[in-house]
């Protein structure tokens, strides 16, 4: 299966900053995606990130406020700007890897926002 | 856009009994349902999935079916094990990928020794 690491596993963060997420995988992969947990609730997708591309961004996210990079087909990286106490959540990195035709995901990033 | 329910919640259920989740889906585009585990401080983990072209996908003590005119798919897990003791996600993806996934909100699942 794709091994995927995120950086850092968690942080807590003052209002106002921003923090860089990194999601390294072990393969090449077309298609990344980043998505948010919030605390007890489900899985949200915020984009799609393809190496060569603009990121893809579902409604309610916008790339002011999660810029994404994907400058090659192992790595990309989502920050999160500007924080604010609602942007506690879990942030995940998923892949997919049509070797496998399943989705894999990392172990998240833990974002606290003070 | 799609939206999938997913019932219960929470199940609580003694070690050996049976556990059955359930999904509905709103989209009958949608083709491919596959269900995570999440343990706590992980990321979900692909357990079973299901394409619209098939009813039903054991997997050992896993069991997933699928009512496409129902628009409904149910996750069956026998003789559960403590270690079975998770939060899981039943998802549905109208794309042509993988990962182009619409969540439930979860289930967490608790199996008392």
């Amino acid at each position: 299966s794709a091994v995927i690491s995120q950086k850092p596993s968690r942080d807590i963060c003052q209002r106002g900053t921003s923090l860089t997420i990194q999601c390294q995988v072990d393969s090449q992969v077309t298609m990344m995606f980043w998505y948010r947990q919030q605390p007890g609730q489900s899985l949200t997708l915020i984009a799609t990130a393809n190496q060569g591309s603009e990121a893809t961004y579902e409604s309610g996210f916008v790339i002011d406020k999660f810029p994404i990079s994907r400058p090659n087909l192992t790595f990309s990286t989502l920050t999160v700007s500007n924080m604010s106490p609602e942007d506690s959540s879990i942030y995940l990195c998923s892949v997919e890897d049509t070797r496998y035709t399943e989705a894999f995901f990392g172990q998240g990033t833990r974002l606290t926002v003070v | 856009g799609e939206n999938v329910e997913q019932h219960p919640s929470t199940l609580s259920v003694q070690e050996g009994d049976s556990a059955v989740i359930k999904c509905t889906y709103s989209d009958s585009a949608s083709n491919y349902f596959p269900w995570y585990k999440q343990e706590l401080g992980k990321g979900p983990q692909l357990i079973i999935d299901i394409r619209s072209n098939v009813g039903e996908k054991k997997d050992q003590r896993i069991a997933v079916t699928l009512n496409k005119t129902a628009k409904h798919f149910s996750l069956h897990i026998t003789e559960t094990q403590p270690e079975d003791s998770a939060v899981y996600f039943c998802a549905a993806s109208i794309g042509s990928g993988y990962s182009t996934l619409t969540f439930g909100k979860g289930t967490m699942l608790l199996v008392s020794p």
